[in-house]
């Protein structure tokens, strides 16, 4: 089963508008660490924004924020104000404990998010 | 003044080749890894070297194999390359092995094997 979904390979969004890339993720481990990255089209991956497991309150930076719902294993990105360098691909993350995954990351498929002017 | 750097940015090779990527790090951080990103840009973790050690092997051919010689620094070789081999290879490096350390990565090495 993977351990991290994104279910949107696509999203279209017009510049200056707020969107939300899904991921979900799966693990019985209590302590985890939920992490977004951003690869441009020239390649590198910039990490965005990281939620632990324990954090009671949602991760921000910046026009990032993270929509952390425990109960429903989700962890969403949004962007706000979306601007035309956002347009990229966005990864969804996971570290685990020693009893879920011995901290080996796992990264979702991606969603590659476009910005309309 | 780079923080995870990968040598070289591109390398085009043919089958049957032996060849090695460098990645070093000057973040002080202890773990260092490697992965690979797939055409479909799926990323899978290959290795994990925490202060010189292996610490994550994962299911790669035997025909990989990582060298730490010292914790700034993790290179990849790989010997008898196939066409599969082509993709992205990305060094990392964090801070420590935990939940919530944030992995920074290397510019990633374009392999492309004819």
């Amino acid at each position: 089963a993977q351990k991290i979904t994104q279910t949107q390979p696509g999203m279209f969004v017009q510049e200056k508008e707020a969107v939300t890339l899904d991921c979900t993720y799966d693990t019985s481990d209590p302590s985890y660490g939920l992490f977004w990255y951003k690869q441009p089209s020239s390649g590198e991956m910039i990490f965005l924004i990281y939620q632990g497991s324990y954090d009671q309150q949602n991760a921000t930076e910046g026009r990032y924020s993270l929509n952390f719902q425990k109960a429903r294993k989700s962890a969403n990105l949004v962007i706000s104000a979306s601007q035309l360098g956002d347009s990229a691909m966005y990864f969804c993350a996971m570290r685990e404990g020693p009893s879920g995954g011995s901290y080996i990351p796992t990264f979702g498929r991606g969603t590659s998010l476009i910005v309309h002017p | 003044d780079t923080a995870v750097s990968q040598t070289p940015k591109y390398l085009v090779t043919q089958m049957g080749n032996d060849k090695s990527i460098k990645c070093e790090q000057n973040l002080g951080h202890d773990t260092m890894y490697w992965y690979k990103q797939d055409s479909k840009k799926f990323l899978k973790i290959m290795f994990s070297y925490n202060n010189k050690e292996l610490i994550i092997n994962e299911t790669v051919p035997n025909r990989f194999s990582p060298k730490s010689p010292d914790k700034a620094h993790l290179n990849l070789h790989i010997n008898s390359l196939e066409l599969g081999d082509s993709a992205v290879y990305f060094c990392a490096s964090s801070q420590r092995t935990s939940v919530q350390e944030t992995q920074y990565f290397g510019p990633g090495t374009r392999l492309l094997v004819l």
